[in-house]
């Protein structure tokens, strides 16, 4: 078990380009989440997967924002024709479903920068 | 609406003991978790309450009071290792899984 990765690290762009990253969770996790956290915030809840199913997106997100776990493994968020304003650093996490589900582990983040 | 409040910083003696309190508002509430993160790094999972009353976990124990919105996290015998954000979370059970979190207490622990 080697915990949450999230590809890559960090991610400078500039302004209209697409950016993908990538959340590969602990291996027997079901749920996964997506979030985004500025700087002297809280995490910002996303979505969510339970298995392949997208189950909750947030309202806040726009439409340029796509997410996807295709074979209910890893998952990715796509960004299109980003904006300053999506810079953030972008966490995903994930939890299980049985005893001890309630407890989301976190990646360390992909930091996002927007020129 | 939903909110979670939360003092924005904190500071602490070395050895001493600290209080984080956090009110939610919320449109459904399925459990209230403590978060510790340091700066730059990922949030690490501290307490989770779903019942009122003191879940206690080493130095660590949190507090919650549904019927008045209300959580603390309590830190004893604090230690220079601890000046990190704690966070507040809800879990909205309106929304299934989704988790709100508060916008992080920074605790600053001085010799």
């Amino acid at each position: 078990d080697t915990g949450v990765s999230q590809d890559p690290r960090h991610k400078i762009t500039k302004r209209g380009q697409n950016v993908t990253f990538r959340c590969d969770p602990i291996s027997e996790h079901n749920r996964l989440y997506w979030y985004r956290q500025t700087l002297g915030q809280g995490p910002e809840f996303l979505t969510y997967f339970q298995n392949e199913a997208q189950l909750e997106k947030s309202r806040l997100l726009s439409d340029r924002f796509s997410a996807e776990r295709p074979k209910g493994s890893f998952s990715t968020l796509e960004i299109q024709r980003t904006e300053q304003g999506d810079s953030a650093m972008y966490l995903c996490a994930s939890s299980s479903q049985g005893p001890g589900g309630n407890i989301q582990y976190f990646g360390a983040g992909t930091r996002l920068s927007v020129l | 609406g939903q909110n979670i409040d939360q003092p924005t910083e904190m500071t602490a003696t070395e050895g001493a003991i600290v209080q984080i309190n956090c009110t939610y508002q919320t449109s459904g509430f399925n459990g209230l978790f403590w978060y510790q993160q340091h700066a730059g790094e990922a949030p690490t999972f501290l307490s989770y309450n779903v019942l009122d009353g003191l879940e206690e976990k080493g130095r660590f124990s949190s507090f919650l009071s549904r019927s008045k919105g209300y959580s603390y996290l309590l830190l004893k015998e604090l230690q220079m290792k601890d000046s990190a954000s704690y966070l507040c979370a809800v879990r909205d059970q309106t929304g299934g899984f989704k988790t709100i979190f508060g916008a992080g207490t920074r605790l600053f622990v001085k010799a």
